[in-house]
């Protein structure tokens, strides 16, 4: 059973465009969340994270917003670049924020067109 | 700063085969994990370590063994290699104030 789902696979975007990039979790008891990107042939890199105590965070030109009464966060990039060109993996964590055993989404491939 | 360090980066195994893959750590974080990923898939945790010594199953541990003699090296090892083990492996260490860093996998195919 997925407790993190991502449920679009791809999305394309124009260059200077809003990208919203969606994440439903079913576990109640998750009370982290975060967003990683994945370039090809490398590892995944830490982006954004979000405490269940917020309903927002900002870094830049990436937000995340949570939802706790629908189980649903979503990351916002604006205004998107050919460099955000990635796959984004949601995840999530039940240790407080201690950053510890996270359970990933299956990741949405982010294209950014010029 | 090398971060996580994983080898080898690419390995071709024969059903039966074994191997180890190795991580190594330099941040003195205690948390590390080994993950993997199949295509179209996200992360799956194979086994995780909270510190030398203590090693844990996840998610998917069948087919895998791992040792935390050290703080800095946690090792992977496939014993029977298994066409389902083909996959993208990566290790990750993590602390409560840095985060999670992640090495940049290696990619196993058994045939």
């Amino acid at each position: 059973d997925q407790q993190v789902k991502q449920n679009s696979p791809s999305l394309s975007v124009q260059e200077g465009r809003i990208s919203i990039l969606n994440c439903d979790y079913t576990n109640s008891m998750f009370d982290y969340f975060l967003w990683y990107k994945k370039y090809p042939a490398e590892g995944p890199t830490f982006l954004i994270s979000i405490s269940s105590i917020k309903d927002k965070n900002e870094d830049g030109r990436f937000t995340v917003f949570l939802n706790k009464s629908a189980k649903h966060l979503s990351l916002h990039i604006v205004p998107s670049q050919p460099g955000d060109s990635a796959v984004y993996f949601c995840a999530a964590s039940l240790s407080g924020g201690s950053n510890y055993k996270l359970t990933f989404g299956k990741g949405t491939l982010l294209t950014v067109n010029p | 700063n090398a971060g996580v360090t994983q080898t080898p980066k690419f390995r071709i195994l024969k059903i039966g085969q074994s191997m180890t893959l190795q991580c190594t750590q330099d941040m003195n974080h205690n948390y590390m994990y080994w993950y993997r990923q199949d295509p179209g898939m996200g992360l799956k945790l194979i086994y995780y370590s909270v510190g030398a010594g203590i090693t844990d199953k996840g998610e998917v541990p069948n087919g895998y063994n791992v040792s935390r003699s050290t703080t800095e090296d946690f090792p992977l090892r496939l014993e029977l290699a298994a066409p389902s083990q083909t996959s993208v492996y990566f290790c990750a260490s993590s602390s409560p104030t840095d985060g999670y860093t992640f090495g940049s996998g290696t990619r196993l195919t058994v045939v």
